[in-house]
């Protein structure tokens, strides 16, 4: 079946520094993409998310670019903080027409530095 | 405004037993999803709820089940355990109003299920 991975299962920075984590999808049907943040104990934290028709969205200090001819997608993070550590899920809406199913990369640990 | 509750936070079963799992969406949201997570799969999607019926199933044995209440409540329930079933399960509510839209999922914090 379609799955979204993950380019890199670790990323170290620095405080301050900016992060880009990655992550190709294989389904080129997908319309929607979001971005999770996972602290440990705690289920995933939406961060941003976008929609097909868009190839960059903004929030507070992230930025999503999506890139549909090469199936990539990726988070920004600028001047990154400790608080920043988790792991970050990518993830697309699956093909159902039925119902809403997101499906997840394996997760890449980001770990900031002071 | 209260987020997603899931309960209980932790249970330890042995193998054979059946356990059930809870969870409180955000209020107001009709669209319950619950996803499995380990180490070695990742975050997998169980099942979603909508208006107290099964709108999608992942790829899991009919070992595991759920329902969704007419206050948009949810439980899930694995039966006959077995040691792979330890995981994490989540729980997620979302605003999902059509058959086809897209919403942010809000996660709960987990249910966290050892199996003996």
């Amino acid at each position: 079946g379609e799955s979204v991975g993950l380019h890199l299962p670790t990323l170290s920075v620095q405080e301050g520094d900016n992060s880009i984590i990655n992550c190709a999808y294989s389904n080129s049907a997908s319309d929607y993409f979001i971005w999770y943040k996972q602290e440990s104990g705690k289920g995933p934290q939406f961060i941003i998310d976008i929609r097909s028709n868009m190839d960059k969205r903004q929030g507070q200090r992230v930025t999503v670019l999506l890139n549909k001819t090469v199936k990539h997608l990726s988070l920004q993070i600028a001047a990154t903080q400790p608080g920043d550590s988790a792991v970050y899920f990518c993830a697309e809406k699956g093909n159902s027409n039925s119902g809403y199913a997101l499906n997840f990369g394996k997760g890449t640990s980001l770990l900031v530095t002071p | 405004k209260a987020g997603v509750t899931q309960t209980p936070r932790y249970l330890i079963k042995t193998r054979g037993q059946q356990v059930t799992l809870s969870c409180s969406p955000i209020s107001g949201h009709r669209s319950v999803s619950w996803y499995q997570q380990t180490p070695g799969q990742g975050l997998q999607f169980l099942f979603e709820y909508f208006s107290e019926t099964q709108r999608n199933k992942g790829n899991f044995p009919g070992r595991f089940s759920g329902r969704q209440f007419s206050n948009s409540r949810s439980e899930m329930n694995v039966s006959t355990l077995e040691l792979g079933d330890s995981a994490l399960y989540l729980c997620a509510s979302s605003l999902r109003t059509g058959p086809s839209g897209a919403n942010v999922l809000t996660f709960g914090a987990g249910s966290r299920l050892t199996v003996l």
